[in-house]
């Protein structure tokens, strides 16, 4: 998975209760981006962040937060978590935008929100 | 509003038959159309990618068809593989927007020996 790790993979908690997921990188790549997936619905896109400190929303950002202090750490947050959160949730990274720019995906982190 | 419509949503095909995905997308921007892969429990991974500037990109057993005027593009998979069977996502971005993607809803691709 091209140097990308996330953390936790798997994780159950209860409504109304905070929930923050981590990505690590060692590819040492400028783009971060956090996605969710669900049946029907593709992967969307929560926020993404083109550099430490730089963040941006992404179509489906209601409800998140992220924060990128240093270059290889991406962290998604849940201030208050909602069943509606339930998904897998993942990571990716991207290099500055190329001819053909790739993204890199995650593992994944499957979140059941109770 | 969903910006790249995907379809089918599933998909059965014979050992050496061609496997057919489309997409049609809405915003004319989009300059960049990738095709991703993904395994269960797995992560997407590239398959192939295409700009508009081209109608046509194999790899392999790889074909993406791309036609600007109608504003779809499609994956054939030549000579299909049990292997194969995985789900497929095609998606679109705009090159200079911070390589954001949007993605189609995805297809499920079976594959029979």
């Amino acid at each position: 998975d091209a140097g990308i790790t996330q953390s936790p993979r798997h994780k159950v908690t209860e409504t109304g209760t905070p929930v923050t997921l981590r990505c690590h990188q060692t590819e040492n790549h400028r783009y971060m981006y956090w996605y969710r997936q669900d049946p029907g619905h593709g992967l969307r896109l929560i926020h993404y962040s083109y550099g430490v400190k730089d963040t941006d929303k992404g179509e489906v950002s209601d409800g998140y937060s992220v924060s990128r202090s240093k270059t290889e750490d991406f962290l998604l947050t849940l201030e208050s978590a909602t069943s509606s959160q339930t998904s897998v949730y993942f990571c990716a990274i991207s290099e500055t935008p190329t001819w053909l720019p790739e993204q890199f995906f995650g593992p994944g982190t499957r979140l059941t929100v109770l | 509003q969903q910006q790249v419509k995907q379809s089918p949503q599933s998909l059965i095909v014979q050992k050496g038959g061609i496997s057919i995905i489309n997409c049609a997308y809405e915003n004319t921007a989009f300059d960049y159309f990738p095709w991703y892969q993904q395994f269960p429990g797995k992560g997407p991974a590239l398959l192939i990618a295409i700009r508009p500037d081209v109608s046509e990109k194999k790899e392999g057993r790889f074909t993406i068809s791309f036609n600007k005027s109608a504003k779809q593009f499609s994956l054939h998979i030549m000579d299909s593989q049990p292997g194969d069977s995985a789900t497929y996502f095609c998606a679109a971005s705009i090159g200079n927007a911070g390589n954001m993607l949007t993605f189609g809803g995805g297809t499920r691709l079976m594959v029979k020996p």
